[in-house]
């Protein structure tokens, strides 16, 4: 079974601070993906990373895929109010039993005050 | 645009009973997803059908059954309903199967209690 740890589990900052989430694992995904969830509603895909060493930036977001494709990382540069959510990592591996399926992280609760 | 509809959004069960979760996408996708959600769990896969008339199981798939009832529906049953299948429920769908990064789609959610 492949897991992802996500760190941290909840982040409570002030408007205009920079965080970061881990997404690690001991196994090669094929692909990542970071998703945005909010209360009541299913999760959103932010951005999808399949290269080892990919970064991708989103406006404030910068996404990052490990060499190894084993982790990642999201950034937020001065994080406002309307960035508050659950994130969420998955993976997917194409081949063998795993076939088509994601594996997601625990998911980190970003609250950012005003 | 419907995206991934699913019903209901919220339902109360008493331990033992059945029901159904209902899910149609109008996007003309192949594959579709039963996920579950806990607290400090994410989202854990139950059931998932990668073309019409295939279902396979996931991660956690004991006390359910699917039905891929054609190319837009997968239902998801729950034949004796526990408390341990207290959870927010989950349907997806992509146009292939996730490995190949396609974008996977979420309905809002089915909010299920079981007393």
């Amino acid at each position: 079974t492949q897991l992802l740890e996500q760190s941290p589990q909840f982040l409570s900052i002030q408007e205009g601070e920079n965080l970061t989430v881990y997404c690690n694992s001991s196994s090669v995904f094929s692909s990542l993906q970071w998703y945005r969830q909010e209360p009541g509603e299913g999760p959103v895909l932010l951005v999808t990373v399949v290269t080892g060493g990919e970064v991708k930036k989103l406006k404030r977001l910068t996404f990052q895929f490990g060499d190894a494709r084993k982790d990642s990382s999201l950034h937020i540069t001065a994080a406002q109010p309307g960035d508050t959510g659950l994130y969420l990592c998955a993976g997917t591996n194409a081949g063998g039993t795993s076939y088509g399926k994601l594996t997601f992280g625990q998911g980190t609760i970003l609250t950012v005050h005003p | 645009n419907a995206g991934v509809t699913q019903t209901p959004k919220f339902q109360v069960l008493k331990t033992g009973q059945s029901m159904t979760l209902q899910c149609a996408q109008d996007m003309n996708h192949n594959s579709m997803y039963w996920y579950r959600q806990d607290p400090g769990m994410g989202l854990r896969l139950i059931y998932y059908s990668a073309s019409e008339g295939t279902t396979d199981k996931g991660e956690v798939p004991n006390g359910y059954n699917v039905s891929r009832l054609n190319k837009r529906e997968f239902s998801l049953r729950l034949e004796s309903a526990a408390p341990s299948q207290t959870s927010v429920y989950f349907c997806a769908s992509s146009l292939e199967g996730a490995h190949s990064g396609n974008t996977i789609y979420f309905g809002e959610g089915s909010w299920l209690t079981v007393v």
